[in-house]
């Protein structure tokens, strides 16, 4: 079975300082690793994934995340947070065979001025 | 646009109730899945079909659950004798694969209310 875990259901940031978002995750296999983000009233957009290539990926908005096999971690960074980053993040792993997703619970980010 | 579409986004049904969800996904794409989301928590796979044939419906809840795309392409989760437990939102994604290393594209959401 696969699963991920979200460290922190809220974490909050001052406009301008780094982000980071925890994420650890268990599988039998190497995964595929994704982080999505969900806006108010707004459909989950793709932030990055991760899928056996390169352990350091970017992503869009400048975010990105490091695969880290022996700490089994996927954490989302960003260097410097903007007031339109406010918004809750999903790590999410596959399941075997076919690209069903594994969410995490989300972790709420918010971004004070 | 050219994204997921649902329909309704919301919808408020009495104890007992069925109801249907549609779901219109990006045009050319193969996969399509629904999950749901209860409030506060991350969504969760129900179902999954490639084309019109359904692959897997292990995250169902029940027997009250039931989808279908018979033309490979618009899909309806339908939901018999809606009960409270059934309260969340209902979230369609499609796929233009259905390998792991494609993104699935999100529709809005329908936020069903069962009073």
């Amino acid at each position: 079975a696969q699963s991920v875990t979200q460290l922190d259901s809220h974490v909050s940031v001052s406009e301008g300082t780094p982000v980071l978002l925890r994420c650890n995750y268990s599988s039998s296999y190497s995964p595929s690793l994704f982080w999505y983000v969900q806006h108010p009233n707004k459909g989950l957009q793709l932030l990055l994934k991760y899928t056996s290539a390169a352990t350091l990926v970017k992503g869009i908005n400048g975010f990105e995340a490091e695969f880290k096999k022996s700490e089994t971690s996927f954490h989302l960074t960003k260097p410097s947070a903007h007031m339109s980053d406010a918004a809750e993040y999903f790590c999410v792993v596959t399941l075997s065979g076919y690209s069903t997703l594994t969410f995490g619970k989300g972790t709420m980010l918010l971004v004070s001025p | 646009g050219a994204g997921v579409s649902q329909s309704p986004r919301y919808k408020v049904a009495k104890r007992g109730q069925d109801v249907a969800l549609r779901c219109d996904p990006i045009s050319g794409h193969v996969s399509l899945f629904w999950y749901q989301q209860a409030l506060g928590q991350g969504p969760e796979f129900l179902t999954y079909f490639q084309n019109e044939a359904q692959l897997d419906k292990s995250g169902l809840p029940s027997d009250r659950f039931f989808a279908e795309r018979p033309e490979g392409s618009v899909s309806t989760l339908k939901i018999q004798r809606t009960q409270q437990e059934d309260s969340a939102v209902y979230l369609c994604a499609s796929s233009l694969r259905g390998a792991r290393a494609y993104e699935q594209y999100f529709g809005p959401g329908t936020r069903l209310t069962v009073t």
